[in-house]
């Protein structure tokens, strides 16, 4: 299986920092890699595919970069909405493994 | 606009039985792959099982192979999981999520249902 590894495992930042969020795998997954956002008692919410690509709807201030075994999530200026827990995935191969998650704080 | 509604979880004892259920709507449910997520209490995601499209091909993780099943009813737009010889650690929220698919081929999450707890106690 392959194995994502995030880091850091928590953060603390202010409203208005660029933040940056790390995934590495355990193996090459070229670009298959999505980044969720998870609040409390909520489903995840998708916000970034193939490693860069934004879904529609979710803001400019979130980017995604990477391919192979290094990724990064970065949000530019944060916001106050932006509070939550952060997970990578791979879905280059069966099963497509969550890294640990982010859990960003104020 | 795509929902996907999850049911039957509860309260089982450890060696027993339960069966998920999570009914599509807004899609053609045959036309992707489904997945299961689960999330133990406090605890990250982790990735359950998936059930291709047309082929119902299924796969699952190390965790619950052998003890869980997934299947999925086209006519009736319904994904389930069947589990089996439950422990306390399949404790969890579970989340139906559709695939999206790229060239056929399943690839990242773009719809979550809300969950249904299941408790191993």
């Amino acid at each position: 299986d392959i194995q994502m590894t995030q880091s850091p495992f928590s953060l603390s930042a202010s409203v208005g920092d660029r933040v940056t969020i790390t995934c590495r795998a355990s193996q090459s997954i070229r670009g298959w890699l999505a980044w969720y956002q998870q609040k409390p008692g909520k489903a995840p919410k998708l916000l970034i595919y193939k490693a860069a690509s934004l879904e529609s709807g979710v803001p400019s201030r979130f980017s995604g970069s990477g391919s192979g075994t290094d990724f990064t999530l970065t949000i530019s200026s944060l916001q106050p909405d932006d509070f939550a827990t952060y997970y990578c995935q791979q879905y280059n191969t069966y099963p497509y493994t969550f890294g640990q998650g982010t859990k960003l704080e104020i | 606009e795509v929902q996907l509604l999850e049911s039957g979880g509860g309260l089982v004892q450890p060696g027993g039985s339960l069966r998920l259920s999570c009914a599509a709507s807004g899609f053609t449910l045959s036309t992707y792959a489904m997945n299961w997520v689960r999330q133990a209490p406090g605890k990250g995601l982790e990735w359950v099982s998936a059930i291709s499209g047309y082929r119902s091909e299924t796969y699952f993780a190390e965790s619950v192979r052998g003890r869980f099943t997934v299947s999925r009813d086209n006519y009736r737009s319904t994904l389930f999981l069947e589990m089996n010889s439950l422990k306390a650690e399949d404790t969890a929220i579970y989340f139906c999520a559709r695939s999206a698919m790229i060239a056929g081929v399943p690839a990242h999450v773009d719809h979550w249902g809300q969950g249904t707890l299941v408790s191993v106690s």
